[in-house]
């Protein structure tokens, strides 16, 4: 296990896809986050599993964004009819309960 | 709310000297402190957390509770230092981190 992986590292799609990334956190970690991050900004918080379930959202994930960590090891992060506004870095972290988050390369999303 | 405040953008010093990246904090209570540094084209990665109170690559950070402070520092900076700084704050057993915008340090030779 080298770490948290992130598919796929780059996305360019048109307004109105959808698109799909996934996360594999560090094996044994039990909280996943998503982060988005935009350019001379810091990581903005979206959402954190506890094993499967989700226990916080951010109101920067609107009803456009759903999150899914089906068995509590890999997650899959969606966005529905992408905006050109959602032009981003999505971070994925992995920790275990109280201890720093280990991030994830990103995924660079684009929206023409 | 939960905020945090880098109030460099950018921070030039020359190899040797001392630097000192700044973080101030918005939080009622006692919330759990870090830095984060990016070198370039690598991925975003733990440098400390105030309460391991350890040395790091030879930096140092002290919570200042009475200043909502934790200020980076390093007595001789190197060239491979060179990096973007991220300081976040986490509630006590919460999961969200909320970071600052970060502070871009470069150590000329």
């Amino acid at each position: 296990d080298t770490g948290v992986s992130q598919n796929p590292r780059h996305k360019i799609t048109k307004r109105g896809q959808n698109v799909t990334f996934r996360c594999d956190p560090i094996s044994e970690h039990n909280r996943l986050y998503w982060y988005r991050q935009t350019l001379g900004q810091g990581p903005e918080f979206l959402t954190y599993f506890q094993n499967e379930a989700q226990l916080e959202k951010s109101r920067l994930l609107s009803d456009r964004f759903s999150a899914e960590r089906p068995k509590g090891s890999f997650s899959t992060l969606e966005i529905q009819r992408t905006e050109q506004g959602d032009s981003a870095m999505y971070l994925c972290a992995s920790s275990l309960s109280g201890q720093a988050a280990y991030f994830g390369p990103g995924t660079r999303l684009t929206v023409t | 709310a939960q905020r945090v405040t880098q109030p460099e953008k950018l921070l030039s010093v020359f190899k040797g000297a001392p630097v000192e990246l700044k973080c101030n904090y918005s939080y009622s209570g006692s919330p759990e402190l870090f830095w984060y540094v990016q070198y370039s084209r690598q991925r975003l990665q733990l440098l400390l957390r105030h309460i391991s109170r350890e040395s790091i690559k030879g930096f140092t950070a002290d919570l200042n509770k009475g200043e909502t402070s934790f200020h980076l520092k390093k007595p001789f900076a190197q060239e491979e230092d060179s990096a973007m700084y991220y300081c976040a704050l986490k509630a006590p057993n919460a999961g969200k981190s909320t970071f600052g915008d970060g502070t871009t340090l470069t150590v000329k030779p």
